[in-house]
């Protein structure tokens, strides 16, 4: 049963425009968030979090958006780079659980194009 | 401060062969944590170690799999005998607390069974 769900395997936008990353999740007890970026033969690099408490983080051209009530969040990227292009990670924990393991979802590749 | 490192990187194996990947977590990291991702597809949790116990191995797929971290530092996992659908890539992260935070992954250890 997949938990954390990314529908959209592959994005692709214009250098200089706004890249959005869809992210659902289905599990009620999940009360922090983090997106990760992946380049090939690479481990995944954290990007940005959020906490249940909020719902919305900002760091930089990265901006996270989380919707409690639609078990929904996105990752927004402004203006997006050609560096951007990478696989995204949607990943999702149980804040005060005794254990930090993080259930992530497939996976959507961004391409940006100069 | 050096990351985490995995070794090998790449291994090949036959189906009924052993083999054996290393993780040495960032230093002073308590967490470790063991992944896999097979076929492209997402992310799945393994194992959880704090210090040398196993604080959660619910993501375990059979008892083919053995993972140690004897003396809290560097981490082991063993697969014996390897069986074609092991084949994937094993992520290693550590963290500095326990619970949802942020974890740093290694760059992975590329598992062919053939």
């Amino acid at each position: 049963d997949q938990q954390v769900k990314q529908n959209s395997p592959s994005l692709s936008v214009q250098e200089g425009r706004i890249s959005i990353l869809n992210c659902d999740y289905t599990n009620s007890m999940f009360d922090y968030f983090l997106w990760y970026k992946k380049y090939p033969a690479e481990g995944p690099t954290f990007l940005i979090s959020i906490s249940s408490i909020k719902d919305k983080n900002e760091d930089g051209r990265f901006t996270v958006f989380l919707n409690k009530s639609a078990k929904h969040l996105s990752l927004h990227i402004v203006p997006s780079q050609p560096g951007d292009s990478a696989v995204y990670f949607c990943a999702a924990s149980v804040y005060s659980g005794n254990t930090g393991k993080l259930i992530f979802g497939q996976g959507t590749t961004l391409q940006v194009k100069p | 401060e050096a990351g985490v490192t995995q070794f090998p990187s790449h291994s090949v194996i036959e189906k009924g062969q052993t083999v054996t990947l290393r993780c040495d977590p960032i230093s002073g990291h308590d967490n470790l944590y063991w992944y896999r991702r097979v076929m492209g597809k997402e992310i799945k949790f393994l194992l959880h170690f704090v210090k040398e116990s196993k604080q959660d191995e619910s993501g375990m797929p059979n008892n083919r799999f053995l993972a140690e971290r004897t003396g809290g530092t560097y981490s082991t996992l063993k697969v014996q005998p390897a069986e074609l659908e092991d084949s994937g890539v094993y992520f290693c992260a550590s963290s500095h607390w326990t619970g949802a935070y942020e974890q740093y992954f290694g760059p992975g250890t590329r598992l062919t069974v053939t």
